[in-house]
Order: C-alpha cells, then sequence, then structure tokens
C-alpha cells in the first residue's frame, strides 16, 4: 500500500533558525496536505497542493511540491516559538479514498 | 461554527473490556474519519465512513469497528481491548467524499487500558 516518509523525525533549532521538513510519497500523489499539531492539541488543516511543482507561500511557511508529486517540503524561515509542534503531511494517491499521514516531524524551538 | 466534537474526553478500561467513542462532525460534514494516536508512531488511519457507510478501512483487526448515524455523528467500538490499544483516538470530518478537503479534527478521546 501507499507509504509517506517523513524526516526527521525531531528538529532542534534555536529561536530564530529556519526548519525544513520533508515527505515522501512510495507512489504519485494527486495531492498533499499540510496539518501541524500543537503539544495537547489536535492536527490543524494549514494548506493542500496539489499541481506538480507548486509552490505556495504562508507568511514564513514555505510549501512546495514535487514535479514529479512524489515528495513535498515544508520551510519555515526564521522560527519562532510559537512553531512548536508536529507538522504532518499526508497524501492522497491517485486511486486511494483516503489520507496516508507521515509519522510527522517533531519541531523543537530552543529560545 | 462549532468544530468537530469527541466524547468522552477519557476513558479508563480494563483488558477486554469494549469501549465506545463517540464523535459529532461539522455541520454539512457527512465524512468521518478516524485515527489512532499512539506515542511516537503517528496517526494511523482506521476508519472512514461517509454516507452512512464505510469507505476505507486501515490495518486494523476486526475488533476494531464502527459506523456512521444517519445524522453523520459516528461511533468508533473497540473490543477485547488489549493493552497496546492504549492511545489517543482523533476523529475528523471532512466536506465532500473525493474532493479532497482538509479535515477538521477533534480534541480526541485518550484511551487508557489498565
Amino acid at each position: 500500500g501507499q507509504q509517506v516518509m517523513q524526516i526527521p523525525q525531531y528538529q532542534h533549532v534555536q529561536e530564530g533558525e529556519d526548519f525544513t521538513t520533508y515527505c515522501n510519497s512510495s507512489t504519485t500523489l494527486s495531492n498533499i496536505q499540510w496539518y501541524k499539531q500543537r503539544p495537547g492539541g489536535h492536527p490543524v488543516f494549514l494548506i493542500q497542493l496539489v499541481k506538480s511543482g507548486e509552490v505556495k507561500k504562508q507568511k514564513r511557511l514555505t510549501f512546495q511540491f514535487g514535479e514529479a508529486k512524489k515528495n513535498s517540503s515544508l520551510h519555515i524561515t526564521a522560527t519562532q516559538t510559537t512553531d512548536v509542534g508536529t507538522y504532518f503531511c499526508a497524501g492522497r494517491g491517485g486511486g486511494a479514498d483516503g489520507l496516508t499521514f507521515g509519522k510527522g516531524t517533531h519541531l523543537i524551538i530552543q529560545p | 461554527e462549532a468544530g468537530v466534537t469527541q466524547s468522552p474526553t477519557h476513558l479508563i478500561k480494563t483488558r477486554g473490556q469494549q469501549a465506545t467513542l463517540r464523535c459529532s462532525p461539522i455541520s454539512g460534514h457527512t465524512s468521518v474519519y478516524w485515527y489512532q494516536q499512539a506515542l511516537g508512531l503517528g496517526l494511523q488511519f482506521l476508519l472512514w465512513y461517509d454516507e452512512g457507510e464505510e469507505r476505507n478501512r486501515g490495518n486494523f483487526p476486526p475488533r476494531f469497528s464502527g459506523r456512521q448515524f444517519p445524522n453523520y455523528s459516528s461511533e468508533l467500538n473497540v473490543n477485547a481491548l488489549e493493552l497496546e490499544d492504549s492511545a489517543l483516538y482523533l476523529c475528523a470530518s471532512s466536506f465532500l467524499r473525493g474532493k479532497d478537503q482538509p479535515q477538521h479534527f477533534g480534541d480526541g478521546t485518550r484511551l487508557s487500558i489498565l
């Protein structure tokens, strides 16, 4: 079945440093979604990418979808303490009915 | 607009017992998804219901089952509870099946097996 892998599992950064998490799928995806889960909270939808090579920005967050639609990345510029949490990617394969979530990247920020 | 609501917030059971978890989707959402989030294992997909029918099932044993009611609310039932079933169970809802809509999550039910 479809597998979605995320790296790294944990990332420690100093406040103000940049952060990137990568998502790779074993199959071509029709779209990819990104979610953020704050400690003690539930996942919250951030964005969806659909087109090959698509790049979207939300303030300090930049999301990319690979040309082959099998990988994606989330980059945060100049991290802040409010960015702490776990970032999940979730992909839907061309023939699949549901989303497959990656295991997430835990972002830990040291002030 | 009310979000996805789940009950109970916490549930404590012993091995072999049965647990029932409930979820009310956002008004107008017809799809309900169930996930298990055990420590360090991310979100494991359990079940997907839409329009009252089971649409997809994750790689879990048959003792995990559920249903969706005519008002689109849903129940997750776990029979013959085992220690490894201890986890946060998250419910999510979305607007349209197959339309790649975002999933909106509830706060979850924390199930603890003693």
